[in-house]
């Protein structure tokens, strides 16, 4: 069981640039979230999707960030147009049906220069 | 008032020490506790649920107390590699779970 798996673990971008995050739930995991961590601050919660659904999107940016987990494939979190304040650690977590704590990804770390 | 609210420490104690992490949250209607583990620039890992019973896992024991709507985590016998950041983790229902901003922990030799 490979865990879950987030790629690329670092990624840098100049901006103006598009960053796409991806995140694989572990097998069996059929409910993904997306979580953003700013330097020295918790965890803000992002987006809950299933299986082509997004379920709760609440903490998502209203503009330039979206997030899908289609049928087949990863997670993906995609943010356009990027600024320095997008800088930040993006966690993914998946979690099966019954939810009793997350697993977490080991994260993405964008850097907007 | 925050959803979620931890001290944010620093807790600095010596190795053996005892230590109790409280955690209070706002929403009365939540249903599920958990505290996880974050070290320094790695991804947060589940430590431990919190039920209302208590539980108590080692040198961990975790409380709840939906009365006054208060989690905690006691460390006994802290070790140098307890140092980390204590999550205090609240499922309001419905997958919306909500992470407090951490309790620092360094223990020193």
């Amino acid at each position: 069981n490979a865990g879950v798996m987030q790629n690329p673990r670092h990624l840098v971008r100049r901006r103006g640039q598009e960053a796409r995050l991806r995140c694989s739930p572990m097998k069996g995991h059929s409910h993904v979230y997306w979580y953003r961590q700013l330097p020295e601050e918790g965890l803000k919660f992002m987006v809950y999707l299933q299986k082509e659904n997004i379920i709760d999107e609440s903490g998502m940016p209203k503009e330039r960030f979206s997030a899908e987990f289609p049928k087949e494939g990863p997670s993906i979190l995609r943010i356009q147009q990027v600024v320095r304040g997008d800088s930040a650690a993006y966690f993914c977590a998946s979690s099966p049906p019954i939810q009793n704590g997350y697993t977490f990804g080991s994260g993405t770390r964008l850097t907007v220069v | 008032r925050k959803e979620v609210e931890q001290d944010p420490g620093p807790f600095n104690v010596p190795e053996g020490a005892t230590v109790a992490f409280n955690c209070t949250y706002s929403n009365s209607a939540s249903q599920s506790f958990f505290w996880y583990r974050q070290d320094c620039r790695k991804e947060p890992k589940l430590l431990m649920s919190v039920y209302s019973s208590g539980n108590e896992d080692g040198r961990f024991t975790a409380q709840l107390n939906r009365a006054s709507q208060y989690i905690s985590l006691l460390i006994r016998d802290s070790k140098l590699s307890d140092s980390a950041t204590y999550l205090c983790v609240v499922d309001t229902g419905g997958f919306k779970t909500i992470f407090g901003a951490g309790t620092r922990l360094f223990v020193k030799a």
